[in-house]
């Protein structure tokens, strides 16, 4: 079964400066990989996907992530950011054969400071 | 907005008791899955259905129950409730062809049982 670690499950960051959210996951079989942002009293949304091409993904509100198949990660990463971006993100898995099930990992609150 | 509807927002009852949340899916979504948020367990998987059948079912316990009914939407029957059910149920959908690539959630149905 597929599994998704978040290890930092707080980040605290000033504004306008750069940030990285950690994901790993476990599974003996190939992925998809998504990263949700849920924002406070409101349901998650889609902040990016990795399927399948470039390993650099690139999504909305100016976040990108990695896929490293060697390091069975997939890191968030923002180079600077705003106020707005205080919200909690979940890295997410689901398997290239099955993929009816997304499984959500514990989740990281970023706190944005002025 | 997600075009994902759940109803009711909030819900409070009492332990024993049996409560029926809501969804309705995007226009065209075709699959339905529910998760529950809480503190102690992140967001948890539960159950999805496509086109009116079980497709997969996690950490769904059995006093939990759903359905996808003909015209899409669903609902998540929860019986014999107990304090610890106390969370945030979410619901999503996916476009037609069940699969997951990318789930639009609903704003979540807090229950609280007291």
């Amino acid at each position: 079964a597929q599994s998704v670690t978040q290890l930092d499950s707080q980040v605290p960051v000033f504004e306008e400066a750069p940030v990285e959210l950690r994901c790993n996951y476990s599974s003996s079989v190939s992925v998809y990989l998504f990263w949700y942002v849920q924002y406070p009293n409101q349901g998650l949304q889609l902040l990016l996907k990795y399927l399948s091409g470039s390993t650099l993904v690139k999504g909305i509100n100016g976040f990108e992530a990695e896929f490293n198949k060697s390091q069975t990660s997939f890191h968030l990463r923002k180079p600077s950011v705003h106020i707005s971006d205080t919200a909690e993100y979940f890295c997410a898995v689901s398997l290239k054969t099955s993929y009816d099930k997304v499984i959500f990992g514990p989740g990281t609150s970023l706190s944005v400071i002025p | 907005d997600s075009g994902v509807t759940q109803t009711p927002k909030h819900l409070i009852t009492a332990t024993g008791q049996r409560v029926t949340l809501r969804c309705s899916p995007r226009s065209g979504d075709l699959s339905v899955y529910w998760y529950q948020q809480s503190l102690d367990q992140g967001l948890q998987f539960l159950i999805q259905y496509y086109n009116g059948e079980e497709r997969a079912k996690g950490n769904i316990l059995e006093r939990f129950s759903a359905q996808q009914f003909p015209d899409l939407h669903s609902e998540l029957n929860l019986s014999s409730l107990e304090l610890g059910d106390s969370a945030l149920y979410f619901c999503a959908s996916s476009p037609a062809g069940g699969r997951s690539e990318k789930l639009f959630f609903g704003s979540g149905t807090q229950l609280s049982v007291l």
